[in-house]
């Protein structure tokens, strides 16, 4: 059971440049998240997507987009890179109900030189 | 403005005694509280809730406390493991499922 995977791991990006972190789950979630974390400031919420077709923006959206077509697949796109989106990002998959415990990816190491 | 807040980033404690870690909310209006246990370069994974309908959750080495009047929460482990050395998140929600997340607090069991 492979629950929530992230990808890439790793990846290095030039000011300006787009790319998009993968998440996938196999668990028939429909509740899925973005977090960012970043050296004393804990985990912050990007953007978060209720069902297929349904996305809505976290505490630190900007710079981001989502979309939502599946209910498996939930990627983030970084439109322009910018430095501050140095960071690490996780995404999250939640069960029924809300409060229920999210499982992570493993995440995606993010530095934009 | 973090409504959720750990003012320790690290605690160091020796194997077998107790590990205690504290947090603290400024919204009154959280209703569930979690904590999760944090490896390097791994995601977060869950660990313990509690309800805030409750003061107290048990789950086998650890014990949840909440106080709600104080908007204050603490996690305790008991016997401290070495394999209990990781990053701990505080986080709290609404009853939705956006959850508010502290800075963490990095453990250290000596041997």
């Amino acid at each position: 059971n492979a629950g929530v995977t992230q990808t890439p791991k790793f990846q290095v990006l030039k000011t300006g440049q787009s790319m998009t972190l993968q998440c996938a789950q196999d668990m028939n979630h429909e509740y899925m998240s973005w977090y960012r974390q970043d050296p004393g400031m804990g985990l912050r919420l990007i953007h978060y997507s209720v069902g297929a077709g349904i996305t809505d923006q976290g505490e630190v959206p900007n710079g981001y987009n989502v979309s939502r077509s599946t209910t498996e697949d939930f990627p983030l796109r970084l439109l322009s890179a910018a430095p501050s989106q140095t960071s690490v990002y996780f995404c999250a998959s939640y069960g029924q109900g809300a409060n229920t415990e999210a499982f992570f990816g493993q995440g995606t190491r993010l530095t934009v030189v | 403005d973090q409504q959720v807040k750990q003012n320790s980033p690290s605690l160091s404690v020796q194997e077998g005694r107790i590990s205690i870690l504290n947090c603290d909310y400024t919204n009154s209006m959280f209703d569930y509280f979690l904590w999760y246990k944090k490896y390097p370069a791994e995601g977060p994974t869950f660990l313990i809730s509690i309800s805030s309908i409750k003061d107290k959750n048990e789950d086998g080495r650890f014990t949840v406390f909440l106080n709600k009047s104080a908007k204050h929460l603490s996690l305790h482990i008991v016997p401290s493991q070495p394999g209990d050395s990781a990053v701990y998140f505080c986080a709290a929600s609404r009853n939705d499922y956006k959850l508010s997340f502290g800075a963490g607090t990095t453990v250290t069991v000596r041997a």
